[in-house]
């Protein structure tokens, strides 16, 4: 159980265009979803607090216009990297908590997606 | 704000060895939660333990142990008899219980610890 998926696995993109990221819970139901960044090496880095029906909360220093971010459904979030450039590649990862659990139960971690803008 | 430290960046040992990585962490919060997390090669985070800053009991799951101090602000992770498959970064993280105004809060990182073993 808890299982959490993202499409696509990898994506390559010239400089300019979109790039939209889909997290889905595959047997549960999500009102909080989790988006990361991690730089190669590097640790994973909260960009923001995606919840159904209301608008994402961004970290600081993470634009809000560039990454737009969608929780249309208790089981789908979007995260749409807009006008993507080369400093946007990174792995970007999901997570997503139980609605069942309480706000502070564990996260289920999608297997990540990897942007590399040329 | 919230800190967690891991200051081994990379730890290198022959199988069957045992090994222990340090997470130190800072928070303000009396209620939080710590996490461990083995990411392999893949990328796909691996959940091992989530403990709540109440419970400082130790807590072993096979070759698997994790020492929780409050004292020291430290959760270490300790494997026991290491195996080449336990080659991965581990990060540990931390929760703080609720944001304020309420909701669920994401997680802070250490910067990981890469574990290598050697056969």
């Amino acid at each position: 159980g808890a299982v959490v998926s993202q499409h696509p696995s990898w994506v390559i993109c010239k400089s300019g265009t979109s790039v939209k990221i889909e997290c889905r819970s595959l047997d549960f139901q999500a009102t909080t979803m989790f988006w990361y960044r991690q730089f190669p090496k590097q640790s994973l880095m909260l960009m923001a607090t995606s919840n159904e029906g209301s608008k994402a909360t961004y970290e600081q220093g993470v634009e809000k216009d560039k990454f737009l971010i969608n929780h249309a459904s208790l089981t789908l979030s979007t995260l749409t990297v807009t006008s993507a450039h080369p400093e946007d590649s990174s792995f970007y990862i999901c997570s997503a908590i139980p609605r069942s659990g309480g706000a502070t139960d564990t996260q289920y971690f999608g297997p990540g997606t990897r942007l590399t803008v040329l | 704000a919230q800190k967690v430290t891991q200051a081994q960046t990379e730890i290198s040992v022959v199988e069957k060895e045992d090994v222990t990585l340090d997470c130190v962490y800072e928070t303000r919060d009396t209620t939080y939660y710590l996490f461990w997390y083995k990411q392999p090669p893949s990328g796909e985070l691996v959940f091992l333990i989530r403990r709540n800053s109440f419970d400082e009991q130790n807590e072993i799951s096979g070759r698997y142990s994790w020492n929780f101090q409050k004292s020291t602000s430290s959760f270490n992770f300790t494997i026991t008899a290491s195996q080449v498959v336990d080659s991965a970064v581990y990060f540990c993280a931390l929760s703080e219980a609720y944001r304020s105004g309420g909701g669920a809060d994401g997680l802070t990182f250490g910067k990981g610890t890469h574990l290598i073993i050697q056969p």
